[in-house]
């Protein structure tokens, strides 16, 4: 059973610059969660999608942005970035919310120069 | 603002001692919860949940829950130097993880 895939895994960028991050959850899962992670904050929520629908969003501005797709695929844009946004970006998938705990990728390791 | 405490160690312990990890959490209609391991670079493996109070064992793991204290823990057995790693402590709400920052846990051989 293949595990959480996250694209890409390494991404180096330029202030003001937007990227986009990929994540492709277990199959049949159809809960994707997006997480920033940190040295300062720890693991910081962003949001999570459901069938295509954002059901929850964390305390992030609004230059942070998903998608989820009908296959549940996601992906995540932030736009004119900040040195500050540098951070290891983590993506958990599951079947439907948290009843049996959330599988999480490898992260998308973005640095902001 | 849901928080979720722990100590960030590290926490020493001799291999084959038990290790014991605590979180406290703030929301009191809090009804999940989750241990994670992360070793360093890597992202999180999911160890153990639970959600009734009580005892929970797993292998070299057991977590406990008390929800009137609003306090997790999650004691390792026997443990072993393949068990440094930071421990994050998560509470569950509205399909959200809310981390603790994680207690550092080194076993020395």
């Amino acid at each position: 059973k293949a595990g959480v895939t996250q694209t890409p895994r390494y991404l180096i960028k330029t202030r003001g610059q937007q990227v986009t991050l990929s994540c492709s959850p277990i199959s049949g899962h159809r809960s994707v969660s997006w997480y920033q992670q940190t040295p300062g904050q720890g693991l910081q929520f962003l949001f999570e999608y459901f069938s295509e629908t954002q059901r929850n969003k964390g305390n992030f501005p609004g230059r942070f942005s998903g998608r989820q797709f009908s296959n549940s695929r996601s992906e995540m844009n932030v736009s004119t970035l900040e040195l500050g946004d540098s951070a290891l970006y983590l993506c958990a998938s599951s079947l439907d919310g948290g009843d049996y705990g959330y599988t999480f990728g490898s992260g998308t390791r973005l640095t902001v120069v | 603002q849901k928080e979720v405490e722990q100590n960030s160690g590290p926490l020493s312990v001799p291999e084959g001692a038990i290790a014991s990890l605590n979180c406290t959490y703030s929301d009191r209609g809090s009804q999940s919860f989750f241990w994670y391991r992360q070793y360093s670079g890597k992202s999180p493996e999911l160890i153990m949940f639970i959600y009734s109070n009580g005892d929970k064992e797993d292998g070299r793991f057991t977590a406990q829950l008390n929800k009137a204290s609003q306090y997790v823990s999650l004691l390792i057995r026997d443990s072993q130097p393949s068990d440094s790693a930071t421990y994050l402590c998560a509470v569950e709400g509205y399909s959200t993880l809310t981390f603790g920052k994680g207690t550092m846990l080194l076993v020395s051989p």
